[in-house]
């Protein structure tokens, strides 16, 4: 199985801050990653697919970027309704794994 | 719009058999692939299985392989997942998420139903 590792695991930051989420997988996925946003009590949402295609109606701040094994998440002003938890998940075999999650919340 | 949503959860006893359905509307259930996906609380999402838009074919993780079946009714347009075996570890919540792709199940899940609850417990 494709092992998705996420870092880091949480992470505070302020509004207006720009992060970095990385993701980096066991073997090459090619660009078969995509990005999901969990807010409490609430199903994930598709941000980014293929590595780097926005979901239609996501706000253009989310980016992402990678291919083979190592990938970022990127939001480039947070606003206060992004504070959340985010995972990456492959698609390019099954499983189709998911990383272990990274918490994002308010400095 | 697009609507799954998820019910059978509840409280079960170890070892004992549940089945999860999921239905769906707003969308042509028949081309598209379909997931099971579950969430332990206060834990990350495991992905379970997938179920190509034909039922022809059909992929799990090795934690439930041989234990869960997926499976569709696409007159109906409903998933579902028949849960064996049951342990502790499979208390979780259980959402049904449909493929972006259509016919093909290599793309992200793009909808998700709220989840049903399933509790193992004695």
């Amino acid at each position: 199985d494709i092992q998705m590792t996420q870092s880091p695991s949480s992470l505070s930051a302020s509004v207006g801050d720009r992060v970095t989420i990385t993701c980096r997988a066991s073997q090459s996925v090619s660009t078969y990653v995509n990005w999901y946003q969990q807010k409490p009590g609430k199903a994930p949402k598709v941000l980014i697919y293929t590595t780097s295609s926005l979901q239609s109606g996501v706000p253009s701040r989310f980016s992402g970027s990678g291919s083979g094994t190592d990938f970022t998440l990127t939001i480039s002003s947070l606003q206060p309704e992004d504070f959340a938890t985010y995972y990456c998940q492959q698609t390019f075999n099954t499983p189709r794994t998911f990383g272990q999650g990274t918490r994002l919340e308010i400095k | 719009q697009v609507q799954l949503v998820e019910s059978g959860g509840g409280v079960v006893q170890p070892g004992r058999s549940l089945t999860l359905s999921c239905a769906a509307s707003g969308f042509s259930f028949s081309t598209y692939g379909m997931h099971w996906v579950r969430q332990a609380p206060g834990k990350g999402l495991e992905w379970l299985a997938v179920i190509s838009y034909d039922g022809s074919h059909r992929y799990y993780t090795d934690s439930v392989k041989g234990r869960f079946t997926i499976s569709r009714d696409n007159s109906n347009n409903t998933l579902y997942l028949q849960v064996n075996s049951l342990r502790a570890e499979d208390t979780a919540v259980y959402y049904c998420g449909k493929d972006q792709n259509h016919y093909d199940s290599t793309g992200p899940l793009d909808y998700w139903g709220q989840g049903t609850l399933l509790t193992v417990s004695s």
